[in-house]
């Protein structure tokens, strides 16, 4: 089991450009919830989705910030337009769901974004 | 929203000592769950331990346990002998309750253990 897989790990870019982030949850998992975790603070919500559905965006910035979890392939995380504001950790996480018991999250090793 | 204190920005134990963290958190919610991750310098999350907000018996995981005070909605980590490698950024996390189950995560306490 390959657990969470994010890419790419490190990102640079210039202000204006675009990035792009990719998830692919464990096996069997179809939630993914997307956390950016700014220097010296703890993660923040972003979206949540599951397979060609966002259930939950309320932590998603109103312009610049995508998200989407296709039918197939991995989650994309899309940043348009980088600011330096961008410039932080983002983490995915994948579950199975809250079927019985805890909805316990497994996360990826993040992608570090960095903007110039 | 939620909301989540933890208090003490950095801790630090002597090694086989014991350590205990504190959070507290603000919910509406009655059924929930809690969680304590830790981040070491790997920026990797790992779940250390889990908590039912509707059972009063505390969570136990090996070295790790907590202590969790409903009414108050106060939730400690406490790490009995400790060691090196538990050196990390602990984060709390209560979860949304209901159907979403987003986390809300402190800003975390950083764990020095002194050999």
């Amino acid at each position: 089991n390959a657990g969470v897989m994010q890419n790419p790990r490190h990102l640079v870019r210039r202000r204006g450009q675009e990035a792009r982030l990719r998830c692919s949850p464990m096996k069997g998992h179809s939630h993914v919830y997307w956390y950016r975790q700014l220097p010296e603070e703890g993660l923040k919500f972003m979206v949540y989705l599951q397979k060609e559905n966002i259930i939950d965006e309320s932590g998603m910035p109103k312009e610049r910030f995508s998200a989407e979890f296709p039918k197939e392939g991995p989650s994309i995380l899309r940043i348009q337009q980088v600011v330096r504001g961008d410039s932080a950790a983002y983490f995915c996480a994948s579950s199975p769901g809250r079927y019985s018991g805890a909805n316990v999250l497994t996360f990826g090793a993040g992608s570090r974004l960095t903007v110039l | 929203a939620q909301t989540v204190t933890q208090s003490q920005p950095e801790m630090s134990v002597q090694e086989a000592e014991t350590v205990t963290l504190s959070c507290t958190y603000d919910t509406s919610e009655s059924d929930y769950y809690l969680f304590w991750y830790k981040q070491p310098p790997s920026r990797q999350m790992i779940l250390v331990i889990r908590q039912e907000a509707y059972k009063q018996q505390n969570a136990t995981e090996n070295r790790f346990s907590v202590n969790f005070q409903k009414a108050a909605k106060s939730f400690s980590l406490k790490i009995s002998d400790s060691q090196l490698g538990d050196a990390a950024m602990y984060f709390c996390a209560p979860d949304s309750g209901g159907s979403n189950y987003k986390l809300t995560f402190g800003k975390g306490t950083l764990l020095t253990v002194n050999p």
